[in-house]
């Protein structure tokens, strides 16, 4: 069981770069990292998916060092409308197709 | 727009009174899921289908089952309503199974039911 562990929230000044990190220790090799976004009374949106090093897309970043026990979801420049929470998933590769979101991370953008 | 759409937006129900709700999709995606969140958690997994096949969590209650009569539509049923059941539910698609790459999940708005 692939279980993440995240900040259950952070606060940030709209255009600064936010950094959010997620714990998987017991991922295993060829298992995918994937970040989402939910609004409230929204479903959750994909945002960047991941396996190792670095991944790039229009909206974020992601960072996967090579032990990839940990990864960092990087939004630059937030705005009031990134205000959300965010969720790490490890995607598991063999068994059941299991999906477990995370706990979260309450993002809060102040002006 | 191809979309991921949930009926109804808002469902009441009465204690022990079954309930369905339905999702339907215009992206022809092979799998379809349901997840139960509630408020101020993190969405649940409680099956999928991949195509015709159904796959249940372990730890689903019997008093929840699904349907899927074609690739479009799916449907959530809800035996015997009880209070610890209301919550959003999230029904989601995705092309091939996300333990693929490339996978990602289309989620619709969710359904939040209430029970009485």
């Amino acid at each position: 069981l692939a279980k993440t562990t995240q900040p259950i929230s952070m606060d940030s000044y709209e255009g600064q770069e936010v950094n959010i990190t997620c714990s998987h220790n017991n991922i295993a090799t060829n298992d995918y990292i994937t970040w989402y976004q939910q609004f409230p009374s929204q479903g959750p949106r994909f945002i960047i998916q991941g396996y190792k090093t670095k991944v790039t897309n229009e909206v974020a970043s992601l960072f996967i060092p090579a032990d990839r026990k940990s990864s960092t979801l990087s939004l630059p420049r937030v705005s009031l409308s990134d205000t959300a929470v965010y969720y790490c998933l490890v995607i598991l590769q063999t068994g059941a197709n299991n999906l477990f979101f995370g706990t979260g991370t309450r993002l809060t953008v102040i002006p | 727009d191809a979309m991921v759409i949930q009926n109804p937006r808002y469902q009441v129900t009465q204690f022990g009174k079954p309930v369905t709700l339905s999702c339907s999709q215009t992206l022809n995606h092979n799998v379809m899921y349901w997840y139960q969140q509630k408020s101020s958690q993190a969405p649940k997994l409680l099956f999928h289908y991949y195509d015709k096949d159904f796959n249940n969590e372990a730890d689903t209650p019997d008093n929840f089952q699904s349907r899927r009569p074609n690739t479009s539509f799916c449907f959530l049923d809800i035996r015997s309503p009880g209070l610890g059941d209301a919550a959003m539910y999230l029904c989601a698609t995705s092309r091939e199974a996300v333990a693929r790459p490339y996978n990602e999940q289309f989620f619709g708005p969710g359904t939040r039911l209430t029970v009485l």
